[in-house]
């Protein structure tokens, strides 16, 4: 079954401090690994894309690694913000024709001052 | 990045009453658009894909005669609540996507808050 699982599911940390947010996943073949950003209350954004070939996506503060051999990927934030306090999700893209995305249940960040 | 717009932005109404929340691809054309349910500290849940000039796919569970959904253009979906109660009160999130050679994306919409009372 086709499955993405994250840890921790929360995380408080100090602001300007470093955290790192885990993502396993059983879905093979994949076309892309996702992670997104989502306030409370708001439709997620994304943060990073990679495909199966790519190790690492960076965008701003934010790093995104990927081991294929593992099925596992990170989301590294560095120094982090007060506005870093969100939901990190984790979302997976099938190798298949139907365009549906397999989505983790997400870490929840919050970052204090 | 490419923009999708819900609206309303939230919606309150009452039990037995029918709404209709909007899904548009600003600045693209979606030939497919989803719509997801999202309970508060849950992830989000598929609940139908909307395809342009054609029916929505249903998933399991989800009652295609409650979750009524329309996708006349390529830049606009509809979902309409038919008969809510105040278990439908969710968090409704669309997502189009976008297709360009040799790739594709989805970008999702704010989402609107609908509450049953």
């Amino acid at each position: 079954k086709n499955q993405v699982e994250q840890s921790p599911q929360s995380l408080i940390i100090l602001e300007g401090k470093n955290c790192t947010l885990q993502c396993n996943y059983t879905v093979s073949p994949f076309s892309n690994l996702r992670w997104y950003k989502q306030d409370t209350g708001r439709g997620p954004v994304s943060l990073t894309i990679m495909t199966f070939s790519e190790n690492t996506k960076s965008n701003g503060r934010y790093t995104a690694t990927l081991d294929a051999d593992t099925k596992q990927s990170s989301l590294h934030i560095t120094a982090s913000q007060l506005s870093d306090s969100a939901s990190y999700i984790c979302v997976v893209r099938p190798m298949d024709s139907s365009y549906k995305l397999i989505f983790g249940s997400g870490t929840r960040l919050l970052v204090r001052p | 990045g490419a923009v999708v717009s819900q609206h309303p932005s939230w919606v309150i109404c009452k039990s037995g009453t029918s709404v209709k929340i909007e899904c548009r691809s600003l600045d693209f054309q979606a030939t497919t658009m989803f719509w997801y349910r999202q309970f508060p500290k849950q992830s989000l849940m598929l609940m139908a894909t909307s395809n342009e000039g054609s029916k929505a796919t249903y998933e399991q569970g989800v009652e295609k005669d409650k979750f009524l959904i329309n996708h006349a253009s390529l830049t606009l979906s509809t979902l309409t609540v038919t008969s809510a109660h105040p278990e439908d009160s969710s968090f409704y999130i669309c997502s189009a996507r976008e297709e360009r050679e040799g790739w594709d994306e989805q970008f999702f919409g704010p989402g609107t808050r609908l509450t049953v009372l």
